[in-house]
């Protein structure tokens, strides 16, 4: 089945700093890619997804981009804010409604 | 617009005891439902899901089960609970329809099990 591989684990960056999670999967099936947030004690919500006919997609400050070739995708946070600290999910589709999560990157901006 | 109801959203039981986590969902039809399990520290293990009524996909061999009575009511139950259950679970539904495409998940706020 499909087994998707999160890096880093924790990531701590200065504000105004850029961040920068990547993750990889295994099934080549997989043709849809979300990301999301999950605040301490809430539930994850979506910040960001990307279909597989797209190479990069933006939205103000948060972009993926994703490499069918070498099956990997990444989330890009730009001029980090104190609320962006969060814990932050990538996630697989293999196959039409089954999606399969990364094990998370806690993300901790420095003032 | 859609809304999503859990419950509980704490819960404490001691080990051998049966378990029933509910979730609906509203303003939609047909919702793909799903039942994920979050480990403290840990990410976010898909259990369960469902793209209609009887129709259950399992994930993970273990002493849970799931079941989908109605539309949008999607149901996680155990009849001896271990040590190793306690987590944060977590309901969430999509849209369903679409066989090239996924569409995103929406969670609810969760249930915090603690097995004594």
């Amino acid at each position: 089945g499909e087994n998707v591989e999160q890096h880093p684990s924790t990531l701590s960056v200065q504000e105004g700093d850029s961040a920068v999670i990547k993750c990889t999967y295994s099934d080549s099936a997989s043709n849809y890619f979300p990301w999301y947030k999950q605040e301490l004690g809430k539930r994850p919500q979506l910040i960001i997804d990307i279909r597989s006919n797209v190479g990069e997609k933006k939205d103000q400050r948060i972009a993926v981009t994703l490499n069918k070739t070498a099956k990997h995708f990444s989330l890009h946070i730009t001029e980090t804010q104190p609320e962006d600290s969060a814990v932050y999910f990538c996630a697989a589709s293999p196959r039409a409604s089954k999606i399969i999560f990364g094990s998370g990157t806690r993300l901790s901006i420095r003032p | 617009s859609q809304t999503i109801h859990q419950w509980p959203a704490t819960l404490v039981q001691p080990v051998g005891s049966p378990l029933s986590l509910e979730c609906t969902v509203e303003g939609t039809s047909n919702p793909n439902l799903y039942w994920y399990r979050q480990a403290a520290g840990r990410g976010l293990q898909l259990l369960f899901y469902s793209v209609g009524i009887g129709q259950i996909s399992s994930e993970v061999p273990q002493n849970l089960s799931a079941s989908r009575p109605q539309d949008r009511q999607f149901i996680l139950s155990s009849k001896k609970l271990l040590l190793s259950d306690s987590g944060f679970y977590l309901c969430a539904w999509s849209v369903s329809g679409s066989s090239s495409y996924n569409s995103p998940l929406h969670f609810g706020n969760g249930t915090r099990l603690t097995v004594t």
